[in-house]
């Protein structure tokens, strides 16, 4: 079945970096869409950044653009998202999401990892 | 950017009653809305998407219509599990980028 297992949260001081990861398993990888979702303490959802199938594209929410970077490894079947310059305002729960349909997204998540939190403070 | 209002914010019913959720767009989405169903310390998990297709596996007590601005989440016939947190999602594509948003949730609880 369809796994994602999100890593790399912790805490860290605002302007620092983070990196984290997600490993997917039990789907052809490089046949999807990927998604990074968050979800701040007892908040709601917000997108936050998108990658191709191939990584030819990426998108970005306008409050995370020029700060993080969304990236993938098709041999290892695992995603990144790479944060910079943080803010307390970043800190929340990071799911990685598997969009529903192959090849052409249909920018709807139909597979979720249990998250990691990242945690921005002084 | 599109914005999605949910209500009410909180819902408060008994199992076996019948669940009607709201979601209205600042704009048309055609029938591009998806809704989700989050419980306490669990991700999301899909449950409607294209305003009226049930995901896979999901009961077929939960249905979805609606379409331009105004969508309805309705669960038939409340289950004690049915307890969550349910958000709407709009995928919306603008140029020239995609800009996915969701609402604030409305919050279930089964008496």
């Amino acid at each position: 079945q369809v796994q994602l297992v999100e890593s790399g949260g912790g805490v860290v001081q605002p302007g620092r970096s983070l990196r984290l990861s997600c490993a997917a398993s039990g789907f052809t990888f490089s046949s999807y869409t990927l998604h990074w979702v968050r979800q701040a303490p007892g908040q709601g959802l917000e997108w936050v950044a998108a990658i191709s199938y191939d990584g030819s594209n990426k998108y970005y929410a306008d409050s995370v653009k020029g700060r993080f970077t969304i990236s993938r490894d098709n041999s290892k079947n695992t995603l990144y998202l790479q944060m910079n310059s943080l803010r307390a305002e970043d800190t929340a729960m990071y799911y990685c999401a598997r969009d529903q349909d192959s090849y052409d997204s249909s920018g709807y998540y139909s597979n979720w990892g249990q998250g990691t939190l990242a945690t921005v403070s002084s | 950017e599109i914005v999605l209002t949910q209500s009410p914010a909180t819902l408060s019913l008994s199992p076996g009653e019948r669940a009607t959720l709201s979601c209205r767009a600042s704009q048309s989405l055609s029938s591009y809305l998806a809704w989700y169903q989050q419980k306490p310390g669990q991700a999301p998990r899909l449950l409607i998407y294209d305003a009226s297709n049930r995901a896979t596996g999901i009961p077929a007590r939960f249905s979805g219509s609606g379409s331009g601005t105004d969508f309805t989440l309705t669960i038939s016939s409340l289950e004690p599990e049915d307890s969550a947190v349910y958000y709407c999602q709009q995928r919306y594509n603008w140029p020239p980028a995609p800009m996915y948003t969701f609402g604030q949730g409305t919050k279930l609880e089964i008496k």
